[in-house]
């Protein structure tokens, strides 16, 4: 257990839709982290944070946003899904950008 | 274009051998980390690296900065090793390798 708790562990959902994807890091770490691994793309980057505010962007579609809470808490909101977006999204979190990161356990997405 | 290069792709071994994976990357980077995904699908950090060389039981990572290369070695290889390893390099954001599919054979 990396002490990364994401939620839910598996969505299924229709194109065109909108989700929520939470995850609350480890205890004291304040980046947190968001990738998307899929089939065909492997793992990519898409976005990170650090004590509230943005760090760095990758690939992270326009109909993707994100923001991490007061509580250090974050959320993946992805909209207008299509099939393409289905993936298994992780959260990661670390101490500071420059530590180990710990992954959690991922979440399914499934569009249908 | 691919900022971070592994190889090889697959690679199988009888258990006790030793194995390398080798990781390139083109970008600048503060760091470059290995990570152990098995079946299943959970990630866990094996090794950050910036310079030189850590060792972790039987893993050993190492990075030479001015070749932009990085090697994870695995000495006395088992079963429970196997998995898919992934390099990933970063700097202003996270490139990560296509991942190295490891099976060891009793």
């Amino acid at each position: 257990d990396s002490g990364v708790t994401q939620t839910p562990k598996h969505l299924i959902t229709a194109t065109g839709q909108r989700v929520t994807l939470r995850c609350s890091p480890r205890s004291g770490d304040l980046s947190v982290y968001w990738y998307q691994q899929s089939l065909d793309q492997g793992l990519q980057f898409l976005i990170q944070y650090y004590n509230g505010e943005e760090r760095a962007k990758g690939n992270i579609l326009e109909r993707f946003s994100a923001q991490q809470f007061p509580d250090l808490h974050s959320e993946l909101n992805l909209s207008s899904l299509e099939l393409g977006d289905s993936a298994l999204y992780f959260c990661a979190s670390s101490v500071d950008p420059g530590n180990t990161i710990y992954f959690g356990e991922g979440s399914w997405l499934t569009v249908v | 274009k691919n900022e971070v290069e592994q190889s090889p792709q697959n690679l199988t071994a009888q258990e006790g051998e030793f194995i390398t994976i080798n990781c390139s990357y083109s970008v600048g980077i503060s760091a470059l980390h290995w990570l152990q995904q098995h079946p299943g699908g959970g990630i866990v950090s094996l090794f950050m690296l910036s310079s030189g060389k850590k060792k972790h039981g039987r893993l050993i990572a190492t990075i030479n900065i001015q070749e932009k290369h990085s090697s994870l070695h695995i000495t006395a290889s088992h079963p429970r090793d196997s998995a898919v390893y992934i390099c990933a390099a970063t700097g202003n954001q996270f490139y990560f390798g296509t991942g190295t599919s490891l099976t060891v054979i009793p």
